[in-house]
């Protein structure tokens, strides 16, 4: 009964490699995220989509494109992986509603590229 | 200046202890606040929202001074169970959407 789930759970591959995760939530929401946290626990936004339609694209390299066939799923796809690109990769998802309602986050891909 | 900044810790705090940290941000257009919190190798959580009068759910109080762009949590009686790293969250409007932005977390430890 997991809410928000994301695939694999560890990615290790190598430098050039094309790999992706995928998300999925069974809460019925109309928004999903990706974030990204490095090595000092950073987390940002990288990508927001609501409903299937790209709301927020921040500043990320156009090797990684976000992919959502419906509402419920949110894959990442990376082309080309870089050192830089290690990091845990967190899938969420939230609902609708006025303000800011709370994310709801699945357990994170650890992608170490080697 | 960072968008978010708090300050990383760590926070040794004994048990039974009351521990308080600040968060500041650098948007005076911010308009929601949270705190989440993220055990070691898992993922962050909703920890409560923050009011502008200032709120409380059960240990936890937090509170909002939007003069001095701050908010801060403070922990009561804390339990080991408490151990974790705190992130302050601050919401920005960009372009009509809304944008969560994370503050780097402080680590706080509760010692037996």
């Amino acid at each position: 009964d997991t809410a928000v789930s994301q695939t694999p759970k560890y990615l290790v591959t190598q430098m050039g490699n094309d790999k992706s995760i995928k998300c999925e939530q069974n809460l019925g929401h109309d928004t999903m995220y990706w974030y990204k946290q490095d090595s000092k626990k950073f987390l940002k936004i990288m990508f927001s989509y609501n409903n299937k339609e790209l709301i927020i694209n921040e500043t990320v390299p156009n090797r990684f494109s976000p992919k959502s066939p419906d509402k419920a799923h949110l894959n990442l796809h990376i082309n080309s992986l870089e050192l830089g690109d290690s990091a845990v990769y967190f899938c969420a998802s939230s609902p609708p509603g006025q303000g800011v309602p709370p994310l709801h986050f699945g357990n994170g891909t650890r992608l170490t590229v080697t | 200046r960072k968008e978010v900044e708090q300050d990383p810790g760590p926070f040794n705090v004994p048990e039974g202890a009351t521990v308080a940290f600040n968060c500041t941000y650098s948007n005076s257009a911010s308009q929601s606040f949270f705190w989440y919190r993220q055990d070691c190798r898992k993922e962050p959580k909703l920890l409560m929202s923050v009011y502008s009068s200032g709120n409380e759910d059960g240990r936890f109080t937090a509170q909002l001074n939007r003069a001095s762009q701050y908010i801060s949590l403070l922990i009561r009686d804390s339990k080991l169970s408490d151990s974790a790293t705190y992130l302050c969250v601050v919401n920005m409007r960009n372009f009509g959407n809304e944008k969560l932005t994370f503050g780097t977390g402080t680590r706080l430890t509760i010692i037996p």
